[in-house]
């Protein structure tokens, strides 16, 4: 069956616009995750969506929200981008929870300038 | 939120060597540590979910055990291979169970 797909895959951004991420889980899955992740840094937990609701979020700003469809398909936005904003943007799909397997998608590189 | 903590932060170990990682986790409301391997330019991939303390899983050259009452998960790499230079992470759920929090991170290269 088809992975997780994360598109754009790369973007380029100015400061101060904001930027929409999207990400298709894998069919069947129900919670999607994102995580940034930084030179230096590991994974840092964004947020988590189940059945279109948000569970549960990470340590960062207002400026970072996110929203899930009925189709399970998520996005992502930043909003009033900063130059430390750029990182690689992940998503993962799992059935049903964080306990499970995470299936990770390729990634969106987002370079803010 | 929990802390993940693993080490060394990174390894370079000739082919061939076997080596071994470490995962601590704080050992109270234990809910699953995962193991990942992230090689360059892929996504990271699933090697292990283990729950249960003292449990031991492997995948060919590669196994992991739990000590969940101390707080700890060792990956083992028998006769590592230039193919195994990867990052592994590990990660535990939080307390919540629902945000799965990663460590830093072991960043393994191997020479042939």
């Amino acid at each position: 069956k088809a992975g997780v797909t994360q598109t754009p895959r790369y973007l380029i951004k100015t400061r101060g616009q904001q930027v929409t991420l999207s990400c298709s889980p894998i069919s069947g899955h129900r919670s999607v995750s994102w995580y940034q992740q930084t030179p230096g840094q590991g994974l840092q937990f964004l947020f988590e969506y189940f059945s279109e609701t948000q569970r549960n979020k990470g340590n960062f700003p207002g400026r970072f929200s996110g929203r899930q469809f009925s189709n399970s398909r998520s996005e992502m936005n930043v909003s009033t981008l900063e130059l430390g904003d750029s990182a690689l943007y992940l998503c993962a799909s799992s059935l049903a929870h964080a306990m499970d397997e995470q299936f990770f998608g390729p990634g969106t590189r987002l370079t803010v300038l | 939120i929990l802390n993940v903590e693993q080490s060394p932060q990174s390894l370079h170990v000739q082919e061939g060597d076997s080596t071994n990682f470490t995962c601590s986790f704080p050992s109270s409301n234990f809910y699953a540590l995962h193991w990942y391997r992230w090689e360059t330019a892929k996504s990271p991939e699933a090697l292990f979910v283990m729950t249960l303390n003292g449990d031991e899983k492997k995948k060919g050259r590669i196994s992991a055990t739990l000590n969940t009452k101390e707080g700890y998960s060792y990956l083992y790499i028998k006769g590592s291979q230039p193919e195994d230079s990867a990052t592994y992470l590990c990660a535990s759920p939080s307390q919540a169970g629902t945000a799965l929090i990663f460590g830093k991170g072991t960043t393994l290269s191997v020479s042939s």
